[in-house]
């Protein structure tokens, strides 16, 4: 059962232009959600997380949405640079467990 | 160090054969998870401590499978009777905490350990 679904297992983008990944869930008992940023041989990094109570947060390039009703976030970064090419779990938590989606490898072509 | 650290970075063993793997959380960090990530695939949970709680082993896909973690350091993760579909990169994380209602507390990974069964 997956409780948390990325159904793009890839994405490529021009430099410059807008990236957005989704990421859909089932279990209305998450609140918090987060997106990791993985490249190769390396462990994933917190990227950004949302709180079940928001709808939108923003920190430089990157913006998370948030919406319940849909149990759908998307992860926007603008403008897409060649260096944001890895791969992107989101993930949520409601206890003290958090769930991984499977990823989206995201190219940024320059 | 100042992050999560593993060992090995990589692991070739023949299948039937028992592995260890080890992370080094970061001091301080009460939290410490396992993930197993096979190829093509997310990030599947394994198990969970938490500071001197009786740990979470509900995504330990096997008996072969068994962690430790002695008070709020070292972890080991072992395999017992290796088989194929036993490889991957295996994850720790650890965190100040475990995530409560509403909140969040940043979990930091380590490399992983790349286990290839023969």
């Amino acid at each position: 059962d997956q409780q948390v679904k990325q159904n793009s297992p890839s994405l490529s983008v021009q430099e410059g232009r807008i990236s957005i990944l989704n990421c859909d869930y089932t279990n209305s008992m998450f609140d918090y959600f987060l997106w990791y940023k993985k490249y190769p041989a390396e462990g994933p990094t917190f990227l950004i997380s949302i709180s079940s109570i928001k709808d939108k947060n923003e920190d430089g390039r990157f913006t998370v949405f948030l919406n319940k009703s849909a149990k759908h976030l998307s992860l926007h970064i603008v403008p897409s640079q060649p260096g944001d090419s890895a791969v992107y779990f989101c993930a949520a938590s409601g206890t003290y467990k958090y769930i991984f989606g499977t990823g989206t490898r995201l190219k940024v072509l320059a | 160090g100042a992050g999560v650290s593993q060992s090995p970075s990589n692991k070739v063993t023949e299948k039937g054969k028992d592995v260890e793997l080890r992370c080094d959380p970061i001091s301080g960090h009460t939290a410490l998870y396992w993930y197993r990530q096979r190829l093509g695939q997310g990030l599947e949970f394994l198990i969970y401590f938490q500071g001197n709680s009786a740990p979470d082993k509900s995504g330990l896909p096997s008996d072969r499978f068994s962690a430790e973690r002695t008070g709020e350091s070292v972890s080991t993760l072992t395999i017992q009777r290796t088989q194929q579909e036993d490889s991957a990169v295996y994850l720790c994380a650890s965190s100040l905490g475990p995530p409560g209602r509403g909140s969040y507390n940043e979990q930091f990974f380590g490399p992983g350990t790349r286990l290839t069964v023969l």
